[in-house]
């Protein structure tokens, strides 16, 4: 089955304990992006990378860090986590960075105390 | 990026077509006027894409005026499983970053 999947699902975390939300996605797919989704703002792009060894940041990348080092993998890295960090985090890949249909992973719930 | 206005929040019931306007007044020659859906604790999930007039598929209809200043989802005879948020979403094929906004919640009564 065509997916992107996400791991974890749920966290709860403390404040400067550095975590990694994995995202993989089975389509072959050359695009990836990570977002983030707080009430009454919608979604904001993070960082999005366009091929392996190939990153760029969104709207909102301070913070975070990303890497691309498998095409199938896009992992989301939090180096010092901290409470307005707190947020529900998707992932999301498309055919190429010429194709708009992206499709979701299922969605973290990060908390970070 | 064409920045775009949904109204906040609408209301339906069963069965009813429902329009969702989206207003994207400084759209550009080469903007493409895309919609998603979102379920509670989902990701979006895309419905359709158009760039002029009216596109169709098998879950809803996109109208587009002329002067493509706004656009107009149609979801024809809505259940209750159409209550979601929709989002709009304007720019060019290739664009590497997305602007979702914050969407129109639609919520759908028996």
């Amino acid at each position: 089955e065509a997916q992107v999947t996400q791991n974890p699902r749920y966290l709860i975390t403390v404040t400067g304990k550095k975590l990694t939300v994995t995202c993989s996605q089975n389509m072959n797919h050359e695009y990836m992006s990570w977002y983030r989704q707080d009430p009454g703002l919608g979604l904001r792009q993070i960082y999005y990378s366009m091929n392996v060894e190939v990153t760029d940041k969104g709207d909102v990348p301070e913070g975070y860090k990303v890497s691309r080092k498998e095409k199938r993998n896009f992992p989301l890295i939090l180096e010092s986590p901290s409470p307005n960090q707190t947020s529900l985090y998707f992932c999301a890949s498309t055919v190429d960075w010429s194709t708009d249909t992206q499709y979701f992973g299922p969605g973290t719930r990060l908390t970070v105390l | 990026l064409a920045k775009t206005t949904q109204p906040i929040s609408m209301d339906s019931y069963e069965g009813q077509e429902v329009n969702i306007t989206c207003s994207h007044n400084n759209i550009a020659t080469n903007d493409y006027i895309t919609w998603y859906q979102q379920f509670p604790s989902q990701g979006p999930r895309f419905i359709i894409q158009g760039y002029k007039t009216k596109v169709t598929n098998e879950v809803a209809s996109l109208f587009i005026p002329a002067d493509r200043k706004s656009s107009t989802l149609s979801l024809p005879r809505v259940s209750l499983s159409d209550t979601a948020v929709y989002y709009c979403l304007v720019g060019p094929k290739g664009f590497n970053k997305f602007y979702f906004g914050s969407g129109t919640k639609l919520n759908v009564k028996p």
